[in-house]
This record gives structure tokens, C-alpha cells and sequence, in this order.
């Protein structure tokens, strides 16, 4: 198994909704990243997880909080979300942080906020 | 400045042409990869590199460290080959996180 899954695919909010965005992978790998990407740009970090524990976050805005509940599994739980936030969010995992290990990333879950 | 460097921006080709995208970088680096993102979609790792050329397909990637340059290569190229090919390189030390290209979006033509 050499994917990264991530739901929902498609997801629209309120501005004053609670949702979250779900990441998983099966490949034993011990980091685990979110992105962010604006239409017609590259993606932009915003966490990464290693062996469970939050390693970098990119001076977020709190009303995206990340969450690792096991090795497997990475959330991106979502409040308050401004129009702005309108974005495709991608999740990535590699086997570790240090060396050049292959980047997998997921399909993205493509959010809209109203 | 952009630390990663693709040219050119948009490509389009008639299909079955021989394609060349190419990238450049002036971080240090040990190891650069290409991805490919279709329209609206995620993106999919194609190559890492770190010397050399790899081949996969009907794609060839090769990397020059020394130069600091890499090229994608597509043969036969294909309609479905249309898409953004990215090249990112890693920075950051032992945070393994990427500097991305700004893409080249690619459209073939039956």
C-alpha cells in the first residue's frame, strides 16, 4: 500500500462551522505534512509532524489545528475558517524527516468556505 | 528570488513530440524531485534524484549537481501527459521539507 488517503475530498463551510480534514497512510512512515495550495501556486507547509509530535508549524493561524493521533492517521481540524482559507489541502508522508526519503502526497481535500 | 527555478511556464505540444521541461537551483542539495499535479488534482511524486538519470516509462529525469540543474524529459508524449510538473528541492536541514518550483503546466494536443 503506497498511498496516502485523504477525505473528504470535497468539503464546504460556514464561516462558522467546525470541521475536519482527514490524512492516513499505511506505509509505516513516521512524518506526516499538511499543505496548503492557492489556485495556480505551489503548495505552502503548514505542519509537520515527526513520530507523532508536532516539528514544524508555519506560524498558522489557530483556527487551523493540527492533530496526530497515532502514526498512521493526521487531522486538520478546521474553525472559524475566513473565505480566504478557500484552498486545496494537501497531505504528505515520508518515511522519516532527515535523508531524502520520496515525498508521498494524497489526492487533497479541496475546501470552500462561504 | 525564487531559490528553484523552472522553465519554461507553460509548454504546449503536439502529440507524440519529445518535451524537455527544466529546473534550476541555487539552494544546496542532495537529492531534487519532480511531481506531476493534473488539473484539480493531487500531486504524485514522480522521480527523486541525486545523480545521474532515472527512467521511468516514457519519462527520463536527469540531474547535473555540480551544474545545479535538473531536466524532465517525456518521449511519445500524450495527450493524458497534460498536467503541472513541479521540481522541489529540500531545504531546511533535517526538517525535510521542500522549496517547489512555480510549475509548468504542460498541454498536449491530439
Amino acid at each position: 500500500d503506497t498511498e496516502v488517503t485523504q477525505t473528504p475530498k470535497h468539503l464546504v463551510m460556514g464561516m462558522t462551522n467546525k470541521k475536519s480534514l482527514k490524512c492516513e497512510q499505511h506505509m509505516g512512515h513516521r512524518a506526516m505534512y499538511w499543505y496548503k495550495q492557492k489556485a495556480k501556486k505551489p503548495p505552502e507547509l503548514m505542519f509537520v509532524y515527526s513520530y507523532e509530535k508536532l516539528s514544524i508549524n508555519e506560524s498558522v493561524p489557530s483556527r487551523f489545528s493540527p492533530e496526530c493521533p497515532n502514526s498512521s492517521l493526521l487531522n486538520l481540524h478546521l474553525h472559524a475558517l475566513q473565505p480566504e482559507d478557500s484552498a486545496l489541502y494537501l497531505c504528505a508522508s515520508r518515511r522519516g524527516l532527515a535523508g531524502t526519503g520520496e515525498l508521498f502526497f494524497g489526492e487533497g481535500s479541496r475546501l470552500t468556505v462561504l | 528570488k525564487n531559490e528553484v527555478e523552472q522553465s519554461p511556464q507553460n509548454l504546449t505540444a503536439q502529440e507524440g513530440e519529445f518535451i524537455t521541461i527544466n529546473c534550476s537551483y541555487s539552494v544546496g542539495i542532495s537529492a531534487l524531485h519532480w511531481l506531476q499535479q493534473h488539473p484539480g488534482g493531487g500531486i504524485v511524486s514522480l522521480f527523486m534524484l541525486s545523480s545521474g538519470k532515472k527512467k521511468h516509462g516514457r519519462l527520463i529525469a536527469t540531474i547535473n549537481i555540480q551544474e545545479k540543474h535538473s531536466s524532465l524529459h517525456i518521449t511519445a508524449s500524450h495527450p493524458r501527459d497534460s498536467a503541472v510538473y513541479i521540481c522541489a528541492a529540500p531545504y531546511g536541514g533535517s526538517q525535510g521539507n521542500l522549496i517547489f518550483g512555480k510549475g509548468t503546466k504542460l498541454s498536449v494536443k491530439p
